[in-house]
């Protein structure tokens, strides 16, 4: 049983290249969700998904387009990657709304230059 | 809207003393609150969490309790130890909502 996966653990990017973060859990879980992590802002929701087949914006999803391939997996698009976006990328889950507790993933360190 | 408050940290403690991290939240309604913690290098756990007024919830030797009247959920430990140090997150969630309304975190820093 191994949680919530990300790969990769670490990803150098040039300004305006694209890439595809993965996510994905094995605990049956209906929600998902991506976040990033900046220093000294807390987290903050880029996307969500309630459900296997939607996908909802969070607070900061401009530059970001997410697809929720099936109920396990949960992925994240950078189409043309800008500075900004140099964070800590984590993903979670969850196995409904409100109060259910999310399990996060170990995180994505992406470095945009 | 919802918030969630922290105080700012660091937080540095030696290995043995009572900590109290407070957390202040605003909502509309009756949310469940959450205290997640984060170690270095690593993604978020949840350490305890609370879903109605006058709960306490409690694991690791660390407990908060949802106080309605005051809207608080202080986390508070007798005897921290080295192994405490990481990065500590309040969060709250209003059960119609799939989104964790986030504080902006506390480092707490345990010296030996």
């Amino acid at each position: 049983n191994a949680g919530v996966t990300q790969t990769p653990k670490f990803q150098v990017l040039k300004t305006g290249q694209s890439m595809t973060l993965q996510c994905a859990q094995d605990m049956n879980h209906n929600s998902m969700y991506w976040y990033r992590q900046d220093p000294g802002m807390g987290l903050r929701l880029i996307y969500y998904s309630a459900s296997e087949g939607t996908t909802d914006k969070g607070e900061v999803p401009n530059g970001y387009n997410v697809s929720r391939l099936n109920k396990r997996e949960f992925s994240l698009r950078l189409e043309s990657a800008a500075p900004s976006q140099t964070s800590v990328y984590f993903c979670a889950s969850s196995l409904g709304q409100g109060g259910w507790t999310q399990y996060f993933g170990p995180g994505t360190r992406l470095l945009v230059l | 809207g919802n918030s969630v408050t922290q105080m700012e940290g660091p937080v540095t403690l030696s290995e043995e003393a009572f900590l109290t991290i407070n957390c202040t939240y605003t909502a509309t309604g009756y949310p469940s609150l959450f205290w997640y913690v984060q170690y270095p290098g690593e993604g978020l756990q949840l350490l305890l969490k609370a879903t109605k007024a006058d709960d306490k919830g409690s694991n690791k030797g660390f407990e908060a309790t949802y106080r309605k009247e005051t809207t608080s959920f202080h986390l508070e430990k007798g005897s921290v130890q080295v192994s405490d140090s990481a990065v500590y997150f309040c969060a709250l969630s209003e059960d119609s909502n799939y989104q964790l309304i986030w504080g902006a975190g506390t480092k707490l820093i345990i010296k030996p």
